[in-house]
């Protein structure tokens, strides 16, 4: 079936080192969506990219929509500790077609 | 952002009784909405999408008989685990979409003894 793979699963780094979490599909996707849960928390929606090589920051998050729109990644810059817990990707095939998640990327950060 | 409520956020019950789940839309109309289960570090995996008035549309290998889903209207919609057994145990998350974004409940933790 139709999957959406990210990689790492696990990240530690310490307080101040960036991040990077990097999601593939093997087919083409409509958009791609990032989520971040808490530890405990719930999916909290960050950001939507729909074009082909769309970049969009967020302060220290910039988010990046590959050219052939089958890949994507996510990055943070100097890393804090408010930044723990898993984020996710999400894609859709088609327009109006069903999420899919990626595993997701825990990240810890030390302080 | 707009809310998505879920009632009852934690609940523990006995192996064979039924739990119900109620996901609510607070300040917009949903035509659909999603159920989600997520296990113990894993990933969301969704189990159906809900539309309002009629049938959910189950995803392979999730019960439908196990897991009833009611969207009786545009802003509430129900996931009932009938004879729930202890490995149904999971976080179990709503999300509703609007204009194309999707909003996720604070999610309801089941735990089956």
């Amino acid at each position: 079936g139709q999957q959406v793979m990210q990689i790492p699963q696990y990240q530690h780094v310490q307080e101040g080192e960036d991040f990077t979490t990097y999601c593939n599909s093997s087919t083409t996707l409509s958009n791609i969506q990032w989520y971040k849960q808490r530890p405990g928390g719930h999916p909290v929606f960050l950001i939507q990219l729909v074009k082909s090589g769309e970049v969009k920051k967020q302060k220290r998050l910039t988010f990046q929509f590959g050219e052939a729109k089958k890949n994507s990644s996510l990055h943070i810059t100097a890393t804090q500790t408010t930044d723990v817990g898993t984020y996710f990707c999400a894609g859709r095939h088609n327009q109006g077609g069903k999420l899919i998640f990626g595993q997701g990327t825990e990240l810890s950060v030390k302080p | 952002g707009a809310v998505v409520s879920q009632h009852p956020s934690r609940v523990i019950c006995k192996s064979g009784t039924s739990v119900k789940i109620e996901c609510r839309s607070l300040d917009f109309q949903a035509t659909t909405m999603f159920w989600y289960r997520q296990f113990p570090k894993q990933s969301l995996m969704l189990m159906a999408t809900s539309n309002e008035g009629s049938k959910a549309t189950y995803e392979q290998g999730v019960e439908k008989d196990k897991f009833l889903i009611n969207h009786a209207s545009l802003t509430l919609s129900t996931l009932t685990v009938t004879s729930a057994h202890p490995e149904d145990s999971s976080f179990y998350i709503c999300s509703a979409r609007d204009w194309g974004e999707q909003y996720f409940g604070p999610g309801t933790r089941l735990t089956v003894t």
